[in-house]
């Protein structure tokens, strides 16, 4: 089965600062979609950035960008210029095409003023 | 235009009852899943439904199961509800459910069984 690991139970990053977040995944599969969504406390889960496996290029999103490492099953999250907003908790999610997503445990982001 | 809207928002059950918990999806998405999220975890996928068939399942036992109607709203049942089943359930619409296709999160029900 696959299996998506967020090794960074918490991270904090002074505003302005850039923070990665880091996401490993584990796949047999070639084909498969990649996701970083983001919880705010309020709990609706909203979508930052998707990457398509057959895309060598990384995917950006203004301040949000990934690094996709497919050989080494690597998805980590940059968000430069942090806001205030940006404090959330975020989850690395992967895709295939038997359809069911996986998440990983999340990341805690603190955003220091 | 709306997002995808749950209901209720809470829900307090006992062990043994039984719930079910309602989801509309975005206008024009056909496809809505529903996910099990423990405190402290990422979400655990439950099903997903597509045209009011079953797409997948995850693993989850037969107390769960779910439906979706012909206005593509959806419905998830847990029957014999056990302590462990508290938890946030989420459900997330798509245009038509493909691999590809960006999920959009409700709010959620914060189901809490005592």
């Amino acid at each position: 089965a696959q299996t998506v690991t967020q090794s960074q139970p918490e991270m904090s990053v002074q505003e302005a600062e850039t923070v990665t977040l880091s996401c490993t995944y584990d796949t047999s599969e070639s084909d498969y979609y990649l996701f970083w969504y983001k919880q705010p406390p309020s709990r609706q889960m909203i979508l930052v950035i998707r990457q398509e496996a057959y895309k060598q290029q990384n995917a950006t999103e203004n301040r949000f960008s990934v690094n996709f490492q497919k050989a080494a099953k690597s998805f980590s999250l940059k968000i430069s210029d942090s806001q205030l907003g940006d404090a959330a908790m975020y989850f690395c999610a992967y895709r295939s095409a038997l359809v069911q997503f996986y998440f990983g445990t999340g990341t805690s982001l603190t955003v220091i003023p | 235009d709306a997002g995808v809207t749950q209901s209720p928002t809470h829900l307090i059950k006992t062990r043994g009852q039984h719930v079910t918990l309602r989801c509309s999806p975005i206008s024009g998405h056909k496809s809505v899943s529903w996910y099990q999220q423990v405190l402290g975890q990422g979400p655990q996928f439950i099903f997903q439904y597509y045209e009011k068939e079953e797409r997948g399942r995850g693993n989850f036992p037969d107390r769960f199961s779910a439906r979706q109607f012909p206005n593509y709203s959806s419905e998830l049942n847990v029957n014999a509800l056990l302590l462990g089943d508290s938890a946030l359930y989420l459900c997330a619409s798509s245009f038509r459910g493909r691999t590809g296709d960006t999920q959009y999160f409700g709010p959620g029900t914060r189901l809490t069984v005592l």
